[in-house]
């Protein structure tokens, strides 16, 4: 059973456009959910976070929003760079274990 | 310094070595963990240690076995490993005391290919 559900599988942007990424989640104990950012060979990266009592958080070019009556919540990446090409996890916590979604794999083409 | 050191960056092992994967960590984190990764998968939860005791294990085959030394250090042990354990190793640490502001922090991994 997949825990946290994301999608798309794939996306392809245009360099200054938006990157949305949207996930969804059924489990109610979930207290914590961080986007993570990673390149092929690497570990994922914090990108940003937000807990589940704020609607919306936003640090620099990335914003999440959060809507805890719907159980979802999503990734708005800004002016989207080239640089921002990767895969993006999103994820959710119920005490120490994160659990992840199947990643999108963002491409920003110059 | 926020880093967590992964060693080696790349395995190759027989599948009846005997071999160990090393992390450290010096930003004072007390939670350690080791996650499991496929290609164009997900992170999964393999072991969680808090405060050097194991507090999560994730239903894992016993030819995995954890090992924290210290509050720094953290070993991932091998032993008789299948072709279908070849993954990205992954191991990350948090403050340990930060309740929802607890942030986990991720090493480069370990590119292990069992043969």
């Amino acid at each position: 059973q997949q825990q946290v559900k994301q999608s798309p599988q794939s996306l392809i942007v245009q360099k200054g456009g938006i990157s949305i990424i949207n996930c969804a989640y059924e489990n109610t104990a979930f207290d914590y959910f961080p986007w993570y950012q990673q390149f092929p060979g690497k570990g994922p990266a914090l990108l940003i976070a937000i807990r589940p009592d704020v609607s919306e958080k936003k640090e620099g070019r990335f914003t999440i929003s959060f809507n805890k009556s719907a159980k979802q919540f999503s990734l708005h990446i800004m002016d989207s760079q080239p640089g921002d090409s990767a895969t993006y996890f999103c994820a959710a916590r119920e005490r120490r274990a994160l659990t992840f979604g199947s990643g999108t794999r963002l491409q920003v083409q110059p | 310094d926020t880093e967590v050191t992964q060693t080696p960056k790349h395995l190759v092992m027989g599948m009846t070595n005997k071999k160990s994967l090393k992390c450290e960590q010096h930003m004072g984190h007390r939670a350690m963990y080791w996650y499991k990764q496929k290609a164009k998968k997900p992170p999964e939860l393999m072991f969680v240690y808090s405060y050097e005791k194991l507090s999560i294990n994730e239903s894992v085959p016993s030819r995995f076995s954890p090992e924290c030394p210290n509050s720094s250090l953290l070993n991932l042990h091998l032993h008789a490993l299948q072709p279908e354990d070849s993954a990205l190793y992954l191991c990350a640490s948090s403050h340990g005391d930060r309740g929802p502001n607890e942030k986990l922090f991720f090493g480069s991994g370990t590119q292990l290919s069992v043969l």
